[in-house]
């Protein structure tokens, strides 16, 4: 079975800049999340998606941060502008439904450098 | 929200057992107890999960008391590929509609040969 893809791997900007990043959730998961993990700590979750609508963006920076995730699969996560302070790494992560006993399935994230 | 505490660290060597406790005092009647691991430059993974008692998988065993404010994940003979840092989980529905699920800044095990 294929595992949540994300892209790109790295990236590096100049403050100010914008930025996206892609998802793609494993085949027949409904609910998708994208969390922010600054070294040294834990991910936080930044959004949740149910199919294509939002369930939880209340830890979304919405000045600069936007998502979406178009037809209930592909995701992508933008930022504009960035700040130094938006450096982490950004991770997706899928799951069949949105109890909390079913597991997620995270990519490998996208390390983005703010220079 | 349910609120959990680990250690920040622990340090084992190959071939011993490694018990790492979460505490979670204000956990709800209808909340899990699930436990991720995550490597370096990597995205976190499913360990194991549970309610009340113990579970035990080919990974790991979690227990769990019955007042189940704490768990325990017990990893068998250790190796130094555990070492990851590990997320104790504690789930909140929120209107039945929504779940924060919370990571803390989790365990760093490090396994020593």
């Amino acid at each position: 079975e294929a595992g949540v893809a994300q892209s790109p791997r790295y990236k590096i900007i100049e403050k100010r800049q914008s930025v996206a990043f892609w998802c793609n959730p494993i085949s027949g998961h409904a609910t998708l999340y994208w969390y922010q993990q600054i070294l040294g700590q834990g991910p936080k979750l930044l959004i949740q998606f149910q199919n294509n609508g939002v369930v939880d963006d209340s830890q979304l920076p919405k000045d600069r941060f936007s998502a979406e995730r178009l037809k209930g699969v592909d995701s992508t996560l933008k930022i504009q502008p960035a700040k130094l302070e938006d450096s982490a790494v950004y991770l997706c992560a899928s799951s069949l439904g949105q109890l909390f006993n079913e597991k997620l399935f995270f990519g490998s994230g996208t390390q983005l450098s703010v220079l | 929200l349910a609120k959990t505490t680990q250690p920040i660290s622990m340090d084992s060597y190959e071939g011993q057992e490694v018990n790492i406790t979460c505490s979670h005092n204000n956990i709800a009647t209808n909340d899990y107890i699930t436990w991720y691991q995550q490597f370096p430059s990597q995205g976190p993974r499913f360990i194991i999960q549970g309610y009340k008692t113990k579970v035990t998988n080919e990974v790991a065993s979690l227990f769990i008391p019955a007042d189940r404010k704490s768990s325990t994940l017990s990893l068998p003979r250790v190796s130094l590929s555990d070492t990851a840092v590990y997320y104790c989980l504690v789930g909140d529905i929120d209107g039945g509609s929504a779940r924060q699920l919370t990571f803390g800044s989790g365990t760093q095990l490090t396994v020593l040969p």
